[in-house]
């Protein structure tokens, strides 16, 4: 089945840049048929939408992210990745990968990897 | 783009049924969009439950329980996620979302604690 799994440095100082990936098996992010999506929760609050790609290399970012988002796709490594720029304590959060999938007559996200914790701090 | 708002929380007896609410913002008509749901547990992702639109377009998701449903209530302008036979399981964090064709963003709604008493 398909599986995603976040990676990537837990800690982040401020003013820096978050970089995470997340590891697609079970299925192809060329596949053409998925968005795959960036979302985050900071503790004990709710979620946030970062943004998507698409196997085009079609993005779309959050309106009050977009100056800061990039999200990129490896098909060699089959993973995607992003990247936070200018980061601050408000960026602290548990940070998911999910794929964002036709069901019926929309989109959802159907599958989430387990999440990894970004703390920014000096 | 739209606000998706729900109550921060919410308890019902086991047993019973419950309507969560997803409040669309003024000037959006929830007829108008595609409302989808997660329940989330503490230490997990979310995990996707159902979608819903109108009566004829609505799907659940992979082994969700029909006790899960969705409908709307448009004198409210909202979203509602339906939970039947309530059980001690169900406690959990409910969020929906919906996608804004026009800004090409993902919203959230705030989420809605649901403890079952």
């Amino acid at each position: 089945q398909v599986q995603l799994q976040e990676s990537g440095p837990g800690l982040v100082k401020p003013s820096q840049t978050l970089s995470l990936t997340c590891s697609v098996s079970g299925d192809s992010i060329s596949s053409g048929s998925f968005y795959w999506s960036w979302i985050r929760q900071p503790a004990g609050k709710g979620l946030e939408w970062i943004g998507r790609m698409f196997s085009s290399g079609t993005t779309n970012y959050s309106p009050s992210l977009k100056s800061r988002v990039t999200i990129l796709g490896d098909t060699s490594k089959n993973h995607f990745s992003l990247k936070l720029n200018s980061v601050t304590a408000a960026d602290t959060a548990i940070y998911y990968c999910a794929r964002y999938a036709k069901v019926g007559g929309t989109n959802a996200f159907d599958i989430w990897g387990q999440g990894t914790m970004v703390t920014v701090s000096s | 783009q739209p606000v998706l708002t729900q109550p921060s929380s919410h308890s019902a007896s086991s047993g019973a049924s419950v309507r969560l609410t997803c409040m669309l913002s003024s000037g959006f008509s929830v007829g108008d969009f595609w409302i989808r749901w997660y329940q989330q547990k503490p230490g997990s992702p979310p995990r996707y439950l159902l979608y819903y639109h109108s009566d004829s377009n609505k799907g659940q998701g992979s082994g969700v329980p029909s006790r899960f449903s969705g409908s709307n209530d448009a004198s409210a302008n909202a979203g509602i996620l339906r939970i039947s036979g309530l059980q001690p399981e169900d406690e959990a964090d409910y969020y929906c979302d919906t996608w804004h064709s026009n800004s090409k963003t993902v919203v959230f709604g705030g989420g809605t604690k649901l403890t079952v008493l």
